[in-house]
């Protein structure tokens, strides 16, 4: 099983649309958790953290449930640049205190005009 | 102020070359990673670095790999012999490494192996 599992999709919806995704992590020593977002041969860039209690950053909204181990993104009032690739990750700290990345294989979302 | 650096950008060469790929991290970030990304399996954790020092290379796909973080500025990735499975892109990322912060990408090296 993946460390981090997560829907490739793609998922093509209408502009104006609301989409979520969820992704779920094997771990449940997982310390910390992040959305990535990575654009058409760019790297990956951060969209946001996830809470524990939820969090939200404009049109995104980030939850996390450590009790089943999946961490989602709403996106609400879709727009064609939210069109990209988005990363679930999944963070660990380890003996040497270094954390580690634990990066999804990615869910597509295409935003159709 | 400068992002992680990668370079090349792109690199084309013929199986059984040796291949290098730098970078260099965000200055004061002390934690640096290695990932490969191919369409079929994504983003991989190939090895990373605290302090300089590798932490865990259980990532790193064969012997034929190795990487080197001499000091805290610079780093590479190597591959001797190179085989054209290797074709994929090679990201860099940094960060502070305490407090689970968010990692900074380099905008990778696109190797083909012909």
């Amino acid at each position: 099983r993946k460390e981090v599992e997560q829907d490739p999709g793609p998922f093509n919806v209408p502009e104006g649309a609301t989409v979520a995704f969820n992704c779920t992590y094997s771990n449940s020593a997982s310390q910390s958790f992040f959305w990535y977002r990575q654009d058409c041969r760019k790297e990956p860039k951060l969209l946001m953290s996830v809470y524990s209690s939820g969090n939200e950053d404009g049109r995104f909204t980030a939850q996390l449930n450590r009790a089943s181990q999946y961490i989602s993104l709403l996106i609400r009032d879709s727009k064609l640049s939210d069109s990209a690739t988005y990363l679930c990750v999944v963070n660990k700290g380890d003996t040497s205190g270094t954390y580690k990345y634990i990066f999804g294989t990615g869910t597509r979302l295409k935003v159709l005009a | 102020d400068a992002g992680v650096i990668q370079s090349p950008r792109h690199e084309v060469t013929e199986m059984g070359q040796e291949v290098t790929l730098r970078c260099k991290p965000i200055s004061g970030h002390n934690s640096l990673f290695w990932y490969r990304q191919t369409m079929m399996r994504g983003l991989e954790l190939l090895i990373y670095f605290n302090n300089n020092v590798p932490i865990d290379d259980s990532g790193m796909p064969e012997d034929r790999f190795s990487a080197k973080m001499p000091n805290a500025s610079f780093s590479t990735l190597k591959i001797q012999p190179s085989e054209p499975r290797d074709s994929a892109v090679y990201f860099c990322a940094s960060s502070i490494g305490q407090g689970a912060p968010e990692a900074f990408f380099g905008q990778g090296t696109r190797l083909t192996v012909v």
